[in-house]
């Protein structure tokens, strides 16, 4: 499967924090991105980071890219309980056309 | 700003029924559409995505079709519904990167 694999599949920190999660794939990938989702809601993208990149920030989410290791991972800082939802990351093969293809996701809990 | 709807939020259906779910876009033109299936506590799964009026891809087998008879007009359909069917369908445009969701329809066939 090209699919990304997040890890860990589950996250439970205090408020104050940091919460790390990671992403893995297995193929070339044009870009890789970020979303969040609340539970029962749609998803809302978080930060997108090109295969030519390293490292993007938004605010307190930093994302780093190694294209050698095949892997992703999402850093947010100074959690807060808000930030309680399933973390995706998503992937975009070459000659993918228009398909973007998601993990299985790793849900956070920060506890207040 | 564009938008997204996408309804009914939660459907209960009965086993050989037909469904019909319907996804709308403003505040764009041309967009690309998908509609993706995801499992409880599980990640998104393509069905089908469309880059213009009349083109839709499959990316499953299954039980499901989709449509596009508007531009910005994405609708998923069974003629009858299965167990399996059941899940959180949620509905997405691009023109680039990212992806917007709809709030999704919660289905339960019954």
């Amino acid at each position: 499967s090209q699919q990304g694999e997040e890890d860990p599949q589950a996250l439970s920190i205090q408020e104050g924090e940091n919460a790390t999660m990671n992403c893995s794939y297995k193929t070339s990938i044009n870009n890789l991105q970020w979303y969040r989702q609340n539970s029962g809601r749609g998803l809302v993208h978080l930060i997108l980071i090109r295969s030519n990149e390293r490292e993007k920030h938004s605010g307190r989410l930093r994302v780093t890219l190694d294209t050698s290791k095949k892997s992703s991972s999402l850093l947010i800082t100074a959690s807060r309980a808000a930030d309680t939802a399933s973390y995706f990351c998503a992937t975009r093969f070459p000659y993918s056309g228009s398909r973007l293809t998601f993990g299985e996701g790793t849900q956070l809990t920060v506890n207040p | 700003s564009q938008t997204i709807h996408q309804w009914p939020a939660t459907l209960v259906q009965p086993v050989g029924s037909p469904l019909s779910l319907e996804c709308t876009v403003e505040g764009t033109s041309n967009p690309n559409l998908y509609w993706y299936r995801q499992a409880a506590g599980r990640g998104l799964q393509l069905l089908f995505y469309s880059v213009g009026i009349g083109q839709i891809s499959s990316e499953v087998p299954q039980n499901l079709s989709a449509s596009r008879p508007q531009d910005r007009q994405f609708i998923l359909s069974s003629k009858k519904l299965l167990l399996s069917d059941s899940g959180f369908y949620l509905c997405a445009w691009r023109l680039s990167s990212p992806l917007h969701f709809g709030n999704g329809t919660r289905l339960t066939v019954t």
